[in-house]
């Protein structure tokens, strides 16, 4: 069974980054799948942020691919957002995902909650 | 930027059948995935690849996909089925969803 645990701070100060990391379980991150990143503001609907393969491939939202990245570490079964300069418009709740051939998320981490505020 | 529209709610009275749509121009050459996110909790995969549906995801649910609407059916609902619900689809190596449905079973 696959688990995904997502960490990070949880308060950001405007035009600082935002950094996080997915911890996956039950499943080698090298095996298949695409890892991503999908955000939901209060009260709003979903944001698709990126995803990665564990080669390295990437893919953005382009409306967020100037301050985003996402990193992969198979050596830790762990992968990584940072985006940057952030403002008050990145507070959401921010899932880690498994998508199975890169298409649909099958797999969510409980979500982790970044506010962003001075 | 690809647009999916939702209607922003949809009522069922308890035991009759729901229908949530998806438009967009040519979503039927798309797959389309839906999602279910109950309050409090993440999204969860409930059809993919319009009418496929994962292990876990009850018979009363079930997708079509055809011209400019992708449809979700529910049928036989369930109180349990409140929820907010989200079609999805990738265009051009970027996923596109709706802006979602909330469903409310009186």
């Amino acid at each position: 069974q696959v688990q995904l645990q997502e960490s990070g701070p949880g308060l950001v100060k405007p035009s600082e980054t935002l950094s996080l990391t997915c911890a996956v379980s039950g499943y080698s991150i090298s095996s298949g799948y695409y890892w991503g990143w999908i955000r939901q503001s209060p009260g709003k609907g979903l944001e698709w942020i990126g995803s990665i393969y564990h080669s390295g491939n990437t893919y953005y939202n382009p409306s967020l691919k100037s301050r985003v990245s996402i990193s992969v570490d198979t050596s830790k079964e762990q992968f990584s957002l940072k985006v940057t300069s952030v403002t008050a418009a990145d507070t959401a709740v921010y899932y880690c995902v498994g998508l199975y051939s890169g298409t649909y998320c099958d797999h969510w981490g409980q979500g982790t909650l970044v506010t962003v505020s001075s | 930027s690809y647009v999916l529209t939702q209607p922003l709610s949809v009522s069922v009275a308890l035991g009759q059948t729901a229908r949530i749509t998806c438009e967009s121009n040519n979503i039927g050459r798309k797959n389309v995935h839906w999602y279910q996110q109950k309050p409090g909790q993440a999204p969860a995969l409930l059809i993919y690849s319009d009418t496929n549906r994962p292990s876990g995801t009850p018979e009363r649910f079930s997708g079509s996909n055809s011209g400019n609407t992708a449809t979700l059916t529910i049928s036989t609902a369930q109180a349990g089925d409140e929820a907010d619900y989200y079609c999805q689809v990738w265009d051009t190596s970027t996923a596109f969803f709706g802006g979602g449905t909330k469903l409310t079973v009186l």
